[in-house]
């Protein structure tokens, strides 16, 4: 089945930036999708990334995907201590309108 | 625009109670989710629902159950609640439209089973 994995923390510097990665397993994923979390609220979709593009930007999120390593990024560029929350990677299960997620990355964010 | 609302915020059950978890939606959108979220495990579907009337199972549905019965509303029952359920629940919709099929979420229910 579907699985996506990320890497469970993640400190940085303020003003430093931040790269968060995540795997998944589904090559056949339409939208791969970058949420965030801050404590103690539900999720909210930071961007998202359609299948058929390696990059998008915008402001100072970078995402890249990589389809042949089935490999997805998120760069914050110039992290502030707002940043800091959980960021979910998540794949979209084509024909389903589901989303597995994973795990979740928490960015610390220190001044 | 209220979005995505789930009542109730917090719960403290015993085991062996029943509850139900509200969401309600106000953006007309067709699908619905329920999530738990476990730490180190992410978000896990429980149940879903493509339209008003149908209900479909997840990743853990075991020990729940759900209903459709307006299409603004989903609603999470647990009958006889487990020490196992102690989760963070949330719902999502989706209007299934658009260019990214975004699902919004709810502000989440903290559920304890003692």
């Amino acid at each position: 089945g579907e699985d996506v994995e990320q890497s469970l923390f993640l400190s940085v510097r303020e003003g430093d930036s931040s790269v968060i990665n995540c795997t998944y397993t589904d090559s056949s994923s339409t939208y791969l999708y970058w949420y965030k979390q801050e404590p103690g609220a539900g999720l909210q979709l930071l961007t998202y990334i359609f299948s058929n593009m390696d990059m998008k930007q915008d402001q100072r999120l970078t995402v890249l995907l990589n389809k042949k390593d089935k490999h997805l990024s998120l760069r914050i560029a110039d992290t502030q201590t707002g940043d800091s929350a959980i960021y979910f990677c998540a794949e979209e299960v084509k024909g389903f309108q589901k989303l597995v997620f994973g795990t979740g990355t928490r960015l610390l964010v220190s001044p | 625009n209220a979005g995505v609302t789930q009542t109730p915020k917090f719960r403290v059950l015993k085991t062996g109670q029943s509850m139900t978890l509200l969401c309600a939606q106000d953006m007309n959108h067709e699908y619905m989710y329920w999530y738990r979220q476990d730490p180190g495990m992410g978000l896990r579907l429980i149940h879903y629902s493509v339209g008003e009337g149908t209900t479909a199972k997840g990743e853990v549905p075991d020990g729940y159950n759900v209903s459709r019965l307006k299409k603004q509303n989903f609603l999470l029952g647990l009958e006889s609640a487990a020490p196992s359920q102690t989760s963070v629940y949330f719902c999502a919709s989706n209007s299934g439209q658009g260019s990214s099929n975004e699902q919004f979420f709810g502000p989440g229910t903290r559920l304890t089973v003692l």
